[in-house]
């Protein structure tokens, strides 16, 4: 089973700061696709940002994007000038684009943004 | 509005004491699937669906039952609850594999 790992429980930031969450996976398939959601207190699964592994470029929504290193199997959320309505718990997640496993969404354990002002 | 509809939100109830959390989608979508959420341990998959009739094992299958008569539903039983799947449980849906899936706004279960 693919696994997926965040090393960064919590991270904080200040407001209009810039902040960077990691994110590693473990994986043998040549074809996925990797997201980052947003869990704020309401508890809600909000999108954020979806990479296609096969695509180099990197993928960028707003104040979100990503650092994808396929090589390297990481796939980081940079959030620039961060606002008091980021703070939230994070996931990085991968699915699964081939074989047995297809379609299958593994998430990592979440990263806990703060914001202060 | 295209929505993932769970219910209920809250849930308290007794070991042993069957359940069931409905899900229902209206977005005609195929992929399915059933998550619990713990401290700590981020979502984990429980069961999922590929079609009306297709379902299979997630990560952690054990406790729970699932079916797939219609497109639209795709309800998670609980035959014999126990106190160690006191979670959050979220429905989540997708037209296809490599689109995000559309989350539930959540379940609270707690078994006491």
């Amino acid at each position: 089973a693919q696994t997926v790992t965040q090393s960064q429980p919590e991270m904080s930031v200040q407001e209009a700061e810039t902040v960077t969450l990691s994110c590693t996976y473990d994986t043998s398939e040549s074809d996925y696709y990797l997201f980052w959601y947003k869990q704020p207190p309401s508890r809600q699964m909000i999108l954020v940002i979806r990479q296609e592994a096969y695509k180099q470029q990197n993928a960028t929504e707003n104040r979100f994007s990503v650092n994808f290193q396929k090589a390297a199997k990481s796939f980081s959320l940079k959030i620039s000038d961060s606002q008091l309505g980021d703070a939230a718990m994070y996931f990085c997640a991968y699915r699964s684009a081939v074989g047995s496993t297809l379609g299958r969404l593994y998430f990592g354990r979440g990263t806990q943004l703060t914001v202060w002002p | 509005e295209a929505q993932v509809t769970q219910n209920p939100r809250y849930l308290i109830t007794v070991t042993g004491k069957k359940l069931t959390v409905t899900c229902s989608q209206n977005m005609n979508h195929e992929y399915m699937s059933w998550y619990r959420q713990d401290p700590g341990l981020g979502l984990r998959q429980i069961y999922y669906s590929m079609n009306v009739e297709v379902t299979d094992k997630g990560d952690v299958p054990e406790g729970y039952k699932v079916s797939r008569k219609e497109k639209r539903n795709f309800p998670l039983i609980l035959e014999s609850p126990s106190p160690n799947q006191t979670s959050l449980y979220f429905c989540a849906s997708s037209s296809f594999f490599n689109q995000p899936q559309h989350f539930g706004d959540g379940t609270r279960l707690s078994i006491l």
